[in-house]
């Protein structure tokens, strides 16, 4: 019974592309959140969301857009994809503070 | 200048040995610190967090943090090959709701 669980686990496209990732969190939380993760293992919060409003967009390029159809699902839309958007693209769900943040196993994105 | 500074090591250590992992921070505000430990092609996992200046002890994992130096530590006793990875300190205080992150500390723990 995974807690946070990503969907696909690893993803190789082409530049100008368009792809999704999908996140689902079983945990009853009511916050949820994109982080990207670099090749020198830095992670940075993209998006988060909070009982589906969006509610922190860290200067993130308009070529990605995430959608939360509901309070257990968040998905990241990203067009028309470059080669600096290869990273490991982590999901997050809390609940309350934001304090304790739970990670999903991640989606390793490259772009060719 | 990073808002949250971690030696990225590799921190290479025998079994049994006492590990000490550091953070340093630059905003004042935070007040939640966490440290997260990843392994290899997985996620971070949540091993602890500390409100304010203090100790927190999980079994082997003490977490203690300063405000008034604006610095965080984990130290792990009787370290396990199984410890071995990448640790993570984080910070965020309260309403953020994201958190800001080290870039952190590869850890090896030889048997």
């Amino acid at each position: 019974d995974t807690a946070v669980s990503q969907t696909p686990k690893y993803l190789v496209t082409q530049m100008g592309n368009d792809k999704s990732i999908k996140c689902e969190q079983n945990l009853g939380h009511d916050t949820m959140y994109w982080y990207k993760q670099d090749s020198k293992k830095f992670l940075k919060i993209m998006f988060s969301y909070n009982n589906k409003e969006l509610i922190i967009n860290e200067t993130v390029p308009n070529r990605f857009s995430p959608k939360s159809p509901d309070k257990a699902h968040l998905n990241l839309h990203i067009n028309s994809l470059e080669l600096g958007d290869s990273a490991v693209y982590f999901c997050a769900s809390s609940q309350g503070g934001g304090h304790e943040q739970y990670f999903g196993p991640g989606t390793r994105l490259t772009v060719t | 200048q990073k808002e949250v500074e971690q030696d990225p090591g590799p921190l290479s250590v025998p079994e049994g040995a006492i590990v000490s992992l550091n953070c340093t921070y630059s905003n004042s505000a935070f007040q939640y610190f966490m440290w997260y430990r990843q392994y290899s092609r997985k996620g971070p996992e949540l091993l602890m967090y500390t409100y304010s200046s203090g100790n927190k002890e999980d079994g082997r994992f003490t977490a203690q943090v300063d405000k008034s130096s604006k610095y965080i530590s984990l130290f792990i006793r009787d370290s396990q090959p199984s410890d071995s990875a990448t640790y993570l300190c984080a910070t965020t205080n309260t309403g953020r709701r994201a958190l800001t992150f080290g870039s952190g500390t590869r850890l090896q723990v030889q048997p």
